[in-house]
């Protein structure tokens, strides 16, 4: 699996897009790029995952570079309940078996 | 959306007793997992199934069994608990496939042993 980095933290205003970005320069031709998130006790949720074109959900977007060393996840409009733990991975098969995630980015949406 | 249900959100048990966590989907997804979180540590797997009565070990089950009788239900069992077993518990699903599709996880269970 590829190795991410992301910064340890974020602040954000509410009803601002926060852009939380992801270095995955190492990451195979295989590998997707997936994000989940996690609010405080409560387990992981999984946002958004993507192999080289840009995607879209009702959560957030996922923008990936054309040479697929990095990502950027947009929160459109930040909301207090977005204030999570953000995590990015890149894995061939995320349904395949272990996920791993690093230490994320901790995100504050600020009224 | 996918629903994964662990049975007890927080739970207190005595060092020795036997402790079981349940795990509930209602995909009907094959794949399962058990995995605990502690800090600075990240996600460990516990043990996956991919199939009813099908198990296999991640990479740490010393201390944990797991039992899967019935697809959509995924049993953790620490069989003598240990302090050291304290930890949150996240259990996920996923359907078979292509391989890239997200991991649904549950709420988890925080679990002290005393």
């Amino acid at each position: 699996d590829a190795k991410t980095t992301q910064p340890p933290s974020m602040d954000c205003a509410e009803g601002r897009a926060a852009n939380l970005p992801c270095n995955h320069s190492t990451i195979s031709g295989n590998e997707y790029v997936y994000w989940y998130r996690q609010i405080h006790s409560q387990g992981p949720q999984y946002i958004i995952h993507g192999l080289k074109n840009n995607e879209t959900n009702e959560m957030a977007s996922l923008i990936i570079t054309e040479d697929r060393k990095s990502s950027t996840l947009i929160l459109p409009h930040a909301t207090l309940r977005d204030t999570a733990v953000y995590y990015c991975i890149g894995i061939s098969g995320a349904g395949s078996y272990q996920l791993t995630f690093g230490k994320g980015t901790k995100l504050s949406v600020i009224p | 959306d996918v629903k994964v249900t662990q049975s007890s959100r927080y739970l207190v048990k005595r060092t020795g007793e036997k402790v079981f966590l349940e795990c509930v989907q209602d995909m009907d997804h094959e794949n399962m997992f058990w995995y605990r979180q502690d800090p600075g540590l990240g996600l460990r797997l516990i043990y996956f199934s991919y199939d009813v009565k099908m198990k296999e070990k991640g990479d740490i089950p010393e201390g944990y069994s797991v039992s899967r009788e019935k697809k959509e239900r995924f049993s953790l069992i620490l069989e003598s608990a240990s302090t050291n077993q304290t930890s949150m518990y996240l259990c996920a699903s996923v359907p078979p496939g292509t391989g890239n599709q997200p991991q649904h996880f549950g709420d988890g269970t925080r679990l002290s042993i005393l």
